[in-house]
């Protein structure tokens, strides 16, 4: 398709397990957001990649999390050892504007 | 960090009402959108300001980019039971970040 796609859609695990979560961003955007949504809650923004350039890791809330963004097309979040207050709806975005962002379905992670 | 104040957090409204809600600022932005986002979705935007004072309608929407730059607005005239969801403002700020506020839940009364 032609929008931002997010998979899983849901993932329920384990308490202390990993957990991948992948983003195909619109063809052709450079930049790409990830963000985490709890229950009710607004947007908190964790990691946003542009181009070649280093990733600004400002708003992830702990080495547990990373990113990575490959051949500056599909990105992967990456929770090690999840708790119960990692679970939420992770969302991702792609720009070709930096302020235009277009949102992916998000990922629905619950942790037991 | 830069925060967003958007008001008010909720409203509970009867259809056909019109409605209001407004982000303010202590920074100017460059840019101002406006989001919505429906349970179980990703935001969709709605509405992009780039100027001071500018007017922006997309069918019964209306936003404006305040003309101090801190600050917007968003009207929806005429609510319909499809209005129902979060929606979000996001100023760009000198250093080219979104900023977001943290969402009106618009409920409407059956």
């Amino acid at each position: 398709g032609a929008g931002v796609s997010q998979s899983p859609s849901n993932k329920v695990t384990e308490k202390g397990k990993d957990v991948e979560l992948r983003c195909d961003p619109i063809s052709g955007h450079t930049a790409l957001y990830w963000y985490r949504q709890s229950l009710g809650q607004g947007l908190e923004f964790l990691i946003y990649f542009q181009g070649n350039s280093a990733p600004d890791k400002s708003g992830l809330p702990s080495d547990r999390f990373s990113a990575e963004r490959t051949g500056g097309s599909v990105s992967t979040l990456t929770i090690q050892r999840t708790q119960q207050e990692d679970s939420a709806v992770y969302l991702c975005a792609s720009s070709a504007l930096t302020w235009e962002q277009f949102f992916g379905p998000g990922t629905r992670l619950t942790v037991l | 960090g830069q925060q967003l104040n958007q008001s008010p957090q909720s409203m509970f409204i009867q259809e056909g009402e019109d409605v209001s809600m407004n982000c303010t600022s202590s920074s100017i932005f460059n840019t101002w959108l406006w989001y919505k986002q429906d349970p179980g979705e990703g935001p969709v935007l709605l509405i992009a300001l780039y100027k001071a004072g500018e007017l922006t309608s997309n069918g019964r929407l209306t936003a404006q980019f305040g003309i101090t730059r801190k600050d917007s607005f968003l009207n929806i005239s005429a609510s319909i039971p499809s209005d129902v969801g979060i929606y979000f403002c996001a100023g760009q700020d000198s250093n080219y970040q979104l900023i977001w506020g943290a969402g009106t839940k618009l409920i409407i009364k059956p």
